[in-house]
């Protein structure tokens, strides 16, 4: 069965540099979640997608934004990257009817 | 508001048994539960919905204590793939699928 794909798996940026992460939802599901897992810690919502309309925001700073294409896929961009960016990015997907997210591997985001 | 979890770790040995409890102060609609392997993306283990069944994974099952706003997360005779963090999620005030997990509870299952 697919999954969700993310890309790319790993990122090393230097401080104050730019990334842009990218989430292929399972298909056909209709929102995209965005997480940010520091070492150690549960996972915090970013911000949500729900056909490509942004549905919902949590602790995403300013320097972040999001958008959902016409694909449905996501991206994440970054700019002016701190040290306290360093963690592991995920992306889930669901169908809006369902209450399930399906979890993506992951972007292992290192800031030096 | 962040759920919480207890305990924060426990150590078994195989084929003993284990309980993780999710609490929140506010009312709960449902709570998710999630297993996640170091270095891993967490994996969808069940969902308990408000006047919903207990329901079960394997030999994993989970309560919904509506009244306490409460859910228990049971582990029977557990086995090694069953080490990892298991976090509770609860939505946020939105409803928009936006989970808040609870902080973890570490589980490490021993020969």
């Amino acid at each position: 069965a697919a999954g969700v794909i993310q890309s790319p798996r790993h990122l090393i940026k230097e401080k104050r540099e730019t990334a842009t992460l990218k989430c292929y939802p399972i298909p056909r599901h209709d929102t995209v979640y965005w997480y940010q897992q520091g070492p150690g810690q549960d996972p915090q919502f970013l911000i949500s997608f729900y056909e490509k309309m942004q549905s919902d925001k949590g602790s995403i700073p300013d320097r972040f934004s999001a958008q959902q294409f016409s694909d449905y896929h996501s991206e994440l961009n970054m700019s002016s990257l701190e040290l306290g960016d360093s963690a592991l990015y995920f992306c889930a997907s669901s169908l809006s009817s369902s209450h399930e997210q399906f979890f993506g591997p992951g972007t292992r985001l290192t800031v030096l | 508001q962040q759920p919480v979890q207890s305990p924060q770790a426990v150590i078994l040995r195989e084929g003993e048994d284990a309980v993780i409890n999710c609490s929140s102060s506010k009312a709960l609609y449902s709570v998710h539960w999630y297993r996640q392997k170091h270095g891993e993306a967490p994996v969808f283990l069940m969902i308990l919905l408000k006047g919903g069944e207990q329901m079960r994974h394997e030999k994993i099952s989970a309560s919904f204590n509506e009244k306490k706003q409460q859910s228990s997360l049971y582990l029977t005779a557990s086995q090694l793939s069953y080490s990892g963090t298991y976090f509770c999620g609860t939505y946020g005030s939105s409803n928009t699928g936006k989970l808040i997990f609870g902080q973890g509870t570490t589980l490490q299952v021993k020969p």
